[in-house]
């Protein structure tokens, strides 16, 4: 079985801060974690992933993850907030070991950057 | 290359109508799949389908049905609509990850179903 949390509903951020969005996951193997970004009234967006090596992953429009497998978590950062950054964010996790062939995503996190 | 491309963008339905929502991609994947988004819920797997003339229910099927004839296409029909399936629905692809390690998936815009 695969799952993951987002614990938080909405995240409030005001413009020039750093910024994290959180995510935990479980799997009976090894993760393979993803980030994507929803813009209103659009597809879901890849951001970045990872699936095995450096625990600390770079992707699209400044975004970074870190990897923490004591932890079980995945957490989406950002150095420095943008109002453009605002949208809805969704965690997924898929079983890498050939348990599943699709990911299961979180109930997605709002993120709210404010000028 | 279009992507993923799912028609129609906007649907409203009679309860106990029927439809099919289409699904096309244009870049040879083997993984398809279809989830509804509502409010608070994050996204859902209806079906999934992992090749042509392969398919596999997901979280919640029930109301549904698929069918994957062809590596490009990937309909979702609804049998009887109810309310309850009122949602906005995105189709997904990607390549499988055999050899590849996990690979992303690639979604449509959305198709965004009212039942009356």
């Amino acid at each position: 079985a695969q799952s993951v949390a987002q614990p938080e509903d909405q995240v409030n951020v005001a413009e020039g801060n750093p910024l994290t969005v959180k995510c935990t996951y479980s799997v009976s193997g090894n993760p393979y974690l993803f980030w994507y970004v929803q813009y209103p009234n659009r597809g879901l967006q890849f951001l970045l992933k990872y699936i095995t090596g450096d625990n600390l992953v770079k992707g699209s429009y400044g975004f970074e993850a870190e990897f923490n497998k004591s932890q079980t978590s995945f957490h989406l950062k950002k150095p420095s907030a943008l109002v453009s950054d605002s949208a809805l964010y969704f965690c997924a996790v898929r079983d890498g070991s050939g348990g599943s062939y699709i990911p299961t995503f979180g109930r997605g996190t709002s993120l709210i950057v404010h000028p | 290359n279009a992507g993923v491309t799912q028609t129609p963008k906007f649907q409203v339905l009679k309860t106990g109508q029927s439809m099919t929502l289409q699904c096309a991609q244009d870049m040879n994947h083997e993984y398809m799949s279809w989830y509804r988004q509502d409010p608070g819920m994050g996204l859902r797997l209806i079906h999934y389908s992992v090749g042509a003339g392969i398919t596999d229910q997901g979280e919640v099927p029930n109301g549904y049905n698929v069918s994957r004839s062809t590596t490009e296409d990937f309909p979702l029909r609804l049998l009887s609509a109810a309310p309850s399936q009122t949602s906005v629905y995105f189709c997904a692809s990607s390549y499988s990850d055999l050899g590849a390690g996990g690979t992303e998936a690639f979604f449509g815009q959305g198709t965004r179903l009212t039942v009356v």
